[in-house]
């Protein structure tokens, strides 16, 4: 099976922009997780879908959603960015969402 | 509120040595831990699961333990090598639908 896919892998954009990062999690499975990982924070969670629907949400302010389509895809938005959402977004895909997680290589987000 | 931390930050270590990487966790009631591991600028690779009623799990020269009466859980690497050279991480899982709570890692140095 192919892994967990993320595009874009860079992105480049400039504060009080919004991205859009996609996610395509292995065949089957029918949860994503989403993460935010910086080198003073470490690996913080920001939501997991789970058939389409948000099971759960971490302490991030409104300006990060996402959403999980009926493939499974799942996308995450950020508006109005800040210098500080500069960091490594990662989405993780697993069946039942409480075993095996299994990672994507991520999308580095540089805000300027 | 589940609380994991890793110590210490970094670790460096000669080729062949055996090693243990300590991973604690402040509320016992846990479903399930997870290791990863991540090569940097790259996401993570599971490489250990956990149940919360098992107490240690195997693969290849890797052998994780937990012990949930303690809050501890330990990867032990056998005969390293620099391919080892990695930042591993210990994640927990509170609840059957809960989010996974991350450490921040143990940078692991090889040294030929």
């Amino acid at each position: 099976k192919a892994g967990v896919t993320q595009t874009p892998r860079y992105l480049i954009k400039t504060r009080g922009q919004q991205v859009t990062l996609s996610c395509s999690p292995i065949s089957g499975h029918r949860s994503v997780s989403w993460y935010q990982q910086t080198p003073g924070q470490g690996l913080q969670f920001l939501f997991e879908y789970f058939s389409e629907t948000q099971r759960n949400k971490g302490n991030f302010p409104g300006r990060f959603s996402g959403r999980q389509f009926s493939n499974s895809r799942s996308e995450m938005n950020v508006s109005t960015l800040e210098l500080g959402d500069s960091a490594l977004y990662l989405c993780a895909s697993s069946d039942q969402g409480t075993d095996t997680q299994y990672f994507g290589p991520g999308t580095r987000l540089t805000v300027l | 509120k589940q609380e994991v931390t890793q110590i210490p930050a970094a670790l460096s270590v000669p080729e062949g040595e055996n090693l243990v990487l300590n991973c604690s966790f402040t509320d016992s009631a846990i479903y399930n831990l997870q290791w990863f591991r991540q090569d940097p600028g790259k996401g993570l690779t599971s490489l250990l699961l956990i149940q919360s009623s098992q107490r240690e799990q195997t693969s290849g020269r890797l052998n994780a333990s937990l012990d949930k009466s303690s809050g501890r859980s330990t990867l032990y690497i056998a005969a390293s090598q620099p391919g080892d050279s990695a930042t591993y991480l210990c994640a927990v899982r509170p609840g059957a639908n809960s989010k996974l709570t991350f450490g921040k890692g143990i940078t692991l140095s090889v040294r030929p």
